[in-house]
């Protein structure tokens, strides 16, 4: 079956670091990819996506690019800010069954941002 | 536009006990999914519905569980009788194609 790994957290970071949160999928065919985040106290959100291959979803200053060849949706920003600290959950749906399908997430990586 | 709520946001019951948990999606969205995250683990599905049919329930744990959607409108996930190993954060998605999924806040449920 479908599945999501990520890197395990938790990841902490001083203030304008870069971030890297890894994340490589196993599937058939061709899944879209998502990332959401959970704040302290709140519920998931979604960040950003990428539905086919080479596809670079983008929001916040975050970015994620879609690679098929090494089955990658790695996690980047070039400096993080305090208020980046959450949870990151990395995430597939299988795109072509003509219905509409359930997610597979990874375990979450949680990121701790420091002054 | 209002957003996916859940309710209660927590919960704690004893063992044995039933609990039913609420979630409203947003308004027009005939796709409603229920997730839950155990022990700080990958979030994992449990079903989906359109409208008030059940579409996939191959993630519910076993029988002690039941999903309804009455009138393709909100949804209740009731656990009955709970166990200690059903604690988690479950949360509700909706969506109206099915591809890009709202959450709502969760709900944490505490069984002692």
């Amino acid at each position: 079956g479908d599945s999501v790994t990520q890197m395990e957290g938790p990841v902490t970071l001083s203030e304008e670091a870069f971030l890297t949160i890894n994340c490589t999928y196993t599937a058939t065919g061709y899944p879209s990819l998502f990332w959401y985040v959970q704040y302290p106290g709140e519920g998931l959100q979604l960040l950003l996506k990428a539905t086919k291959a080479d596809d670079k979803g983008s929001n916040k200053g975050f970015e994620a690019t879609y690679r098929k060849e090494t089955t990658s949706f790695h996690l980047e920003k070039g400096s993080v800010q305090v208020s980046d600290s959450a949870v990151y959950f990395c995430a597939l749906i299988q795109a072509n069954t003509g219905t509409a399908s359930k997610l597979t997430f990874g375990t979450g990586t949680r990121l701790q941002v420091t002054l | 536009e209002a957003g996916v709520t859940q309710f209660p946001s927590h919960s704690v019951i004893e063992k044995g006990q039933t609990v039913t948990l609420r979630c409203d999606p947003i308004s027009g969205h005939d796709n409603l999914y229920w997730y839950r995250r155990v022990m700080g683990k990958e979030i994992k599905f449990l079903l989906h519905f359109v409208k008030e049919s059940k579409q996939d329930e191959s993630g519910m744990p076993n029988n002690r569980f039941l999903a309804e959607r009455t009138g393709g409108t909100y949804s209740t996930l009731k656990v009955q009788p709970a166990e200690l190993e059903d604690s988690g954060v479950y949360f509700c998605a909706s969506s109206p194609t099915g591809h890009t999924q709202y959450f709502g806040p969760g709900t944490r449920l505490t069984v002692l």
